[in-house]
């Protein structure tokens, strides 16, 4: 069954600080990628996806991500964290493959940020 | 655009009763998705409808959970009897058909007692 890691359950970083959250997914037929946000009380936001094309994907809220077959990673980053950042992000990929729709998640990052 | 409204935001019953969550999903979004959050955890598939066809309920659990989407818009998420277990946070999600890109609603946190 298609999974997906999410090593770090809880992140702190100085406000104006680099960003790298980490998302490990299992090996199958090329992933649809995704990093979702979710501030307390609220939904999930999609922050960007990788089907296919340019590695490095670039997502709202000035987040990218890169999407490296051989590590089977798709980590998160941005360059310069602001205090609003702080929320849960969670990786997610295809449960089926294709464009089915159902997606499996990890446990999710807690990002805390210090001013 | 609205996006995915879901009611209520928060349950509180006592165990053995019964309770209903209800989602709305975003205008032309014929794909509709209930999911399960439970605490420190990522969400879990319940169920996908595409249209009024439930397309994939292999992670409802079907002995106590029932979901209905009539007439392919609204849709009913129900437990009964509910469970000490059952207490965590339901979303709604939706997207258009073939469209990867779900839109989360906020969620009903359901606590049992």
């Amino acid at each position: 069954a298609q999974s997906v890691t999410q090593p770090d359950i809880h992140i702190t970083v100085s406000e104006g600080a680099s960003l790298e959250l980490r998302c490990n997914y299992s090996y199958g037929a090329t992933p649809y990628l995704f990093w979702y946000v979710q501030s307390p009380g609220q939904g999930l936001q999609l922050l960007l996806k990788y089907f296919s094309g340019d590695t490095l994907v670039q997502g709202i809220k000035g987040f990218e991500a890169e999407f490296k077959r051989s590590q089977s990673s798709f980590n998160l980053r941005k360059p310069s964290v602001h205090w609003s950042d702080a929320a849960e992000y969670f990786c997610a990929r295809d449960q089926y493959g294709g464009s089915q729709g159902n997606l499996i998640f990890g446990k999710g990052t807690k990002l805390s940020v210090k001013p | 655009e609205a996006g995915v409204v879901q009611s209520p935001r928060y349950k509180i019953i006592e165990k053995k009763q019964p309770v209903a969550f209800w989602c709305n999903p975003i205008s032309g979004h014929n794909t509709l998705y209930w999911y399960l959050q439970n605490l420190g955890q990522g969400p879990e598939l319940l169920i996908r409808y595409e249209n009024e066809e439930a397309v994939d309920d292999s992670q409802l659990p079907k002995d106590r959970f029932s979901a209905e989407r009539l007439k392919g818009v609204d849709s009913t998420l129900k437990i009964q009897p509910a469970e000490l277990g059952d207490s965590a946070v339901y979303l709604c999600a939706s997207s258009r058909t073939g469209d990867n890109e779900q839109f989360f609603g906020p969620g009903t946190r359901l606590t049992v007692l």
